[in-house]
């Protein structure tokens, strides 16, 4: 059985700050990677989508990759109030034919 | 607009009662699913579909059931064997997924279920 690990937080981090979310994984055979945020109340939303090593970025979002020590992260550059969330990473259950996710790491961004 | 709808939005079961979660997309996927999060916790797998008239069970399916008769509709049944079901209920749905190809999902607002 695979496993999405997260620290369930909270992070806290001052406005204008880097937020660093940490996700490991189980399943070196693991090829998909995804970030969601889910605010209080409400359902996930894909921020990111990474498929290789290294690093993607888009906007203040970067995800980055690391399949031999078999995890992935994503940093918040410029971190705003309204980036205050839970962010859940996920990862294709063994089949791949559905995701298993981590229990979510939740973020709270200081003005 | 594309999307994925659930409906209600707040659900109400009684003792003994089997309750029906609507979802339904029109987004053209293939693949739809329904999750289960409790309070502070992950999202775990109830059952999933790839295609029509087929579904798995995931990894907490007992004391539910689902269909698959439409490409655009997944609705969830919780069955009175289901003894706690007060939960956020999330459907999802994505194009078909292989092992060599796997697609974000994306998620309706949810149904909050709760016993009265």
């Amino acid at each position: 059985q695979k496993e999405v690990e997260q620290n369930s937080g909270p992070l806290s981090v001052p406005e204008g700050a880097i937020a660093s979310l940490n996700c490991t994984y189980s399943d070196r055979g693991s090829q998909s990677f995804f970030w969601y945020r889910q605010y209080s109340g409400k359902s996930p939303e894909l921020i990111m989508s990474i498929y290789s090593n290294g690093d993607k970025e888009d906007g203040r979002f970067t995800a980055q990759l690391n399949k031999a020590s078999q995890y992935v992260s994503l940093l918040i550059r410029d971190s705003q109030p309204s980036d205050s969330a839970t962010y859940l990473c996920a990862v294709p259950n063994q089949a791949g034919t559905a995701l298993i996710f981590g229990k979510g790491t939740t973020l709270s961004v200081s003005s | 607009d594309g999307g994925i709808t659930q409906s209600p939005k707040y659900l109400f079961r009684k003792e003994g009662q089997n309750v029906t979660l609507s979802c339904e997309q029109n987004l053209n996927h293939d693949a739809m699913y329904w999750y289960r999060q409790d309070p502070g916790q992950g999202l775990r797998l109830i059952y999933y579909s790839q295609i029509v008239n087929d579904f798995q069970k995931g990894d907490i399916a007992e004391g539910y059931s689902v269909s698959r008769e439409k490409k655009e509709s997944f609705p969830l049944t919780v069955t009175s064997a289901q003894k706690n079901p007060t939960a956020f209920y999330l459907c999802a749905s994505s194009t078909r997924q292989t092992p060599y190809s796997n697609q974000p999902q994306h998620f309706g607002d949810g149904t909050r279920l709760s016993i009265l």
